[in-house]
């Protein structure tokens, strides 16, 4: 069965510099989440999109930003990367009201 | 503010043990509750998913109850293996919204000696 993918699978940055992690759903899902996870850390939830509208927000940065496309895959923008947004990044998507499919996760590393 | 915490946050056990465990949530207002699995690095795995009408759900060797009343829930493991070995997370999609984000706890790392 078809699942969540996540690309890049791992990303090194500098500070202040920009990342885009890309997400695409499992087919014909309507829901796409965000979450972060810092080291030792549980999953934080970040953003949302419900049938290609934010449907929630979370302790997403200012300097985060995010949009899902018409063919559904989404984009998690970061600028001005700082040491603390290392974590690995996880895109989940639903049906609704269904449980949520995790991909395997971005990590990021800023240096 | 929905809260959610894990007990205990590590455990050993020798194979072949029956375990439980725990999770509780500070508000009873949940759309559901899911447990997943995380291996060290790795991305979560759904094990099982268990609606706000539900009182429990089976998948293989895992059985997972609900308590909505009292903010509880358990994950119980029969014939542990070594296999399963790895952090369960448990979850809540809070609110009355079926697009609702996760509100994970801070798991259990649970770790089976041969």
């Amino acid at each position: 069965a078809a699942g969540v993918i996540q690309s890049p699978r791992h990303l090194i940055k500098e500070k202040r510099e920009t990342a885009t992690l890309k997400c695409y759903p499992i087919p014909r899902h309507d829901t796409v989440y965000w979450y972060q996870q810092g080291p030792g850390q549980d999953p934080q939830f970040l953003i949302s999109f419900y049938e290609k509208m934010q449907s929630d927000k979370g302790s997403i940065p200012d300097r985060f930003s995010a949009q899902q496309f018409s063919d559904y895959h989404s984009e998690l923008n970061m600028s001005s990367l700082e040491l603390g947004d290392s974590a690995l990044y996880f895109c989940a998507s639903s049906l609704t009201g269904s449980e949520q499919y995790f991909g395997p996760g971005t990590r990021l590393t800023v240096t | 503010k929905q809260e959610v915490t894990q007990i205990p946050a590590a455990l050993s056990v020798p194979e072949g043990e029956n375990l439980v465990l725990n999770c509780s949530f500070t508000d009873s207002a949940i759309y559901n509750l899911q447990w997943f699995r995380q291996d060290p690095g790795k991305g979560l795995t759904s094990l099982l998913l268990i609606q706000s009408s539900q009182r429990e759900q089976t998948s293989g060797r895992l059985n997972a109850s609900l308590d909505k009343s009292s903010g509880r829930s358990t994950l119980y493991i029969a014939a542990s293996q070594p296999g399963d070995s790895a952090t369960y997370l448990c979850a809540v999609q809070h609110g009355s919204s079926n697009t609702g984000k996760l509100i994970f706890g801070q798991g259990t790392t649970l770790q089976v000696k041969p």
